[in-house]
């Protein structure tokens, strides 16, 4: 069974303060890992897939990495709008459902 | 371009009641994806539906059920509701087709008192 795990849970950073949010993932066979922002009681809003190891996306503050056991979004200079709660998913081949994991709170501070 | 929408967008009902849920897809999309999101969990897979029939479904009841239509618009149904039923219900659509990104609506809010 697919398993998505992702760290930290909650994160707070001054506005400027780059870093990292992790997810690591267990599946047999990756068809894709997706990361998508949700803003409380709204809708997942979509940022990235990524499909192989070695692979790298970017997008405003974000950049998105992937190797075979994990994904990082890296984010740069981050504002307070940049705060949300991050998720990540993956989907197998064969299985049109996505994993999710539970998600990293940000939270930037001005 | 409209995005995916849901309604209603906020619901109430009592234990035991039963509850529809509608999705209408973003233009073109014809696979409707349901997943559910409690409180402090990830979200959850419920049911997959793709040129009008069910491909997939997640680890839940039958009380859990749905349906799409020929216009590719999707009703999620649950009977006889229960406490834990409460949470946030997602709909998403996607394209058809291998590594088609799935699009989400903002969601229903489901509380079963």
């Amino acid at each position: 069974e697919d398993q998505v795990t992702q760290s930290p849970e909650a994160l707070r950073l001054q506005e400027g303060e780059s870093s990292s949010l992790n997810c690591s993932y267990t599946v047999s066979g990756l068809r894709g890992l997706f990361w998508y922002r949700q803003d409380p009681g709204k809708g997942p809003e979509f940022l990235f897939t990524l499909y192989s190891a070695g692979e790298e996306k970017e997008k405003e503050r974000l950049k998105a990495t992937l190797t075979k056991k994990e994904s990082f979004l890296h984010i740069t200079a981050p504002k307070p709008e940049d705060s949300a709660t991050y998720l990540c998913a993956v989907q197998h081949f064969g299985n049109e459902k996505l994993t999710f994991g539970t998600g990293t709170r940000l939270t930037i501070i001005p | 371009e409209a995005g995916v929408t849901q309604s209603p967008t906020h619901l109430i009902k009592t234990r035991g009641q039963q509850v529809t849920l509608r999705c209408s897809p973003i233009s073109g999309h014809t696979s409707v994806y349901w997943y559910q999101q409690a409180l402090g969990l990830g979200l959850q897979f419920l049911l997959w539906y793709d040129e009008g029939e069910e491909r997939n479904r997640g680890n839940f009841p039958p009380r859990f059920s749905g349906r799409q239509f020929p216009n590719y618009s999707s009703e999620l149904n649950v009977n006889a509701l229960e406490l834990e039923d409460s949470a946030l219900y997602l709909c998403a659509s996607s394209l058809s087709g291998v590594t088609a990104t799935q699009y989400f609506g903002p969601g229903t809010r489901l509380t079963v008192l």
